[in-house]
């Protein structure tokens, strides 16, 4: 199967910068999305890389290095409205990591 | 433009009940996919659909669990007899096509007692 894995739980203050990191299988994966899922509520799309680099997004970026399986999600400026969990997932059958809760603490 | 839309959004029901969700994808979207979300995991895909067609169902216990698209528009998945271990968010999603970005309906929260 295609692993995806994630850190479980991270937390940062307010106004920070932090960094949720991804790692999978390379094989099979043509690109990499990004979700967010606030407790209770479906994901919402935030982010897809196809190409190595980063992308920006207002104050989200994400980066992909294909060759090494490896994304991050880099979150500035953090707001307590961007406590949630966040997926990195993909691959051909799609899959996603276990989520990464993160927790903005005033 | 319209969302993914799904019903029930909550189901209670006793182990060996059936039960069947609903689900109604973005106009035009080729593609949909049934997800199963347990509490505190990352969702897993269950079944995708191509049109009216299956694509990948290797993750769908397929003893009790079935869907289907029969006109290639809306979606239903059935559990029967359902477990205690199917307690989840059953989340339907769609995209143009298989390789896009999918856009998520709420979800439907099953409970099994």
């Amino acid at each position: 199967g295609q692993n995806i894995d994630q850190p479980t739980e991270m937390t940062a203050t307010e106004g920070a910068i932090v960094q949720i990191n991804c790692t999978y299988q390379t094989s099979g994966f043509n690109g990499l999305f990004w979700y967010q899922q606030h407790a209770g509520e479906a994901p919402t799309f935030l982010s897809y890389n196809v190409l190595d680099g980063l992308e920006e997004k207002g104050r989200f970026s994400s980066f992909l290095s294909r060759s090494k399986g490896y994304s991050y999600l880099l979150l500035k400026e953090l707001q307590m409205k961007d406590s949630a969990s966040y997926l990195c997932g993909g691959g051909q059958n799609f899959v996603f990591g276990p989520g990464t809760r993160l927790s903005v603490l005033p | 433009e319209a969302g993914v839309a799904q019903s029930p959004r909550y189901k209670i029901i006793e182990k060996r009940q059936s039960v069947a969700f609903w689900c109604n994808p973005i106009s035009g979207h080729a593609t949909l996919y049934w997800y199963q979300q347990i509490l505190g995991q990352g969702p897993k895909l269950l079944i995708q659909f191509q049109n009216n067609g299956v694509v990948d169902d290797s993750q769908l216990p397929k003893d009790r669990f079935s869907a289907e698209r029969l006109k290639g528009v809306d979606s239903t998945l059935k559990i029967q007899p359902a477990k205690l271990e199917d307690s989840a968010v059953y989340l339907c999603a769609s995209s143009p096509g298989p390789k896009d970005t999918q856009y998520f309906g709420p979800g439907t929260r099953l409970t099994v007692l």
